[in-house]
């Protein structure tokens, strides 16, 4: 697609519950990052895509979360039994290489999946 | 390991005077730099990105930043704030361990005045 397409953009759910978020980053991107941003945290790094596999889960802030991409393209992030901490706006980026450096490629991001968990 | 400190949480300008927002880098070599910018309910969008190839970058919407590798700054600068400048800015450097990882600063709220 043109930009990185992010669902739900909103999610409101109950303590307790689990939630998916999606992301469907742009085509023939090889790389697809995950980020949360929260009040007062700033923007933090969950994992990192480079095809299918996630050389960099460091981000992930516990067992309850995870993630996975099909096809090379689109990705999931679960979050299980979702906490009242977990309320967040879960961005997703994704850019043609994972190189770095000079060549560093841009990272194009979604407009968030906004989860309230009351 | 790479770091940004961004200076200020908030900034309020009135309309038509400059915009500066400061931006310190913590790195073992002269590393690729970003701005970002992030309007209200909408995604991050890149502002400009230092590569080496010029100290002073152009960005859109008439931004620009100078790498002063001597003073570990990267601010951004505009002439004259317009109304639709107001947002939240980050500076952003890349993770040096082998891929495309960003770091981002705590971001600077601009607020414009008529």
């Amino acid at each position: 697609g043109a930009g990185v397409s992010q669902s739900p953009s909103n999610k409101v759910t109950e303590k307790g519950k689990d939630v998916e978020l999606r992301c469907d980053p742009i085509s023939g991107h090889t790389a697809l990052y995950w980020y949360r941003q929260s009040l007062g945290q700033g923007l933090e790094f969950l994992i990192y895509f480079q095809g299918n596999s996630a050389p960099d889960k460091s981000g992930l802030p516990s067992d309850r979360f995870s993630a996975e991409r099909t096809g090379g393209s689109v990705s999931t992030l679960t979050i299980q039994r979702t906490q009242q901490e977990d309320s967040a706006v879960y961005l997703c980026a994704s850019s043609f290489g994972g190189g770095i450096g000079k060549g560093a490629n841009v990272l194009t991001f979604g407009a968030g999946s906004r989860l309230t968990v009351l | 390991a790479q770091s940004v400190t961004q200076l200020d949480s908030h900034v309020s300008v009135s309309e038509g005077t400059p915009v500066l927002l400061r931006c310190n880098y913590s790195s073992s070599y002269s590393p690729s730099l970003f701005w970002y910018v992030q309007h209200p309910n909408k995604g991050l969008q890149l502002l400009l990105k230092y590569t080496s190839a010029a100290t002073l970058v152009k960005g859109i919407n008439g931004f620009e930043a100078e790498f002063k590798k001597s003073e570990t700054s990267f601010h951004l600068t505009k002439p004259s704030a317009h109304m639709s400048d107001a947002a939240e800015y980050f500076c952003v450097v890349p993770f040096s361990g082998g891929y495309n990882k960003l770091i981002f600063g705590a971001g600077t709220r601009l607020a414009v005045h008529p």
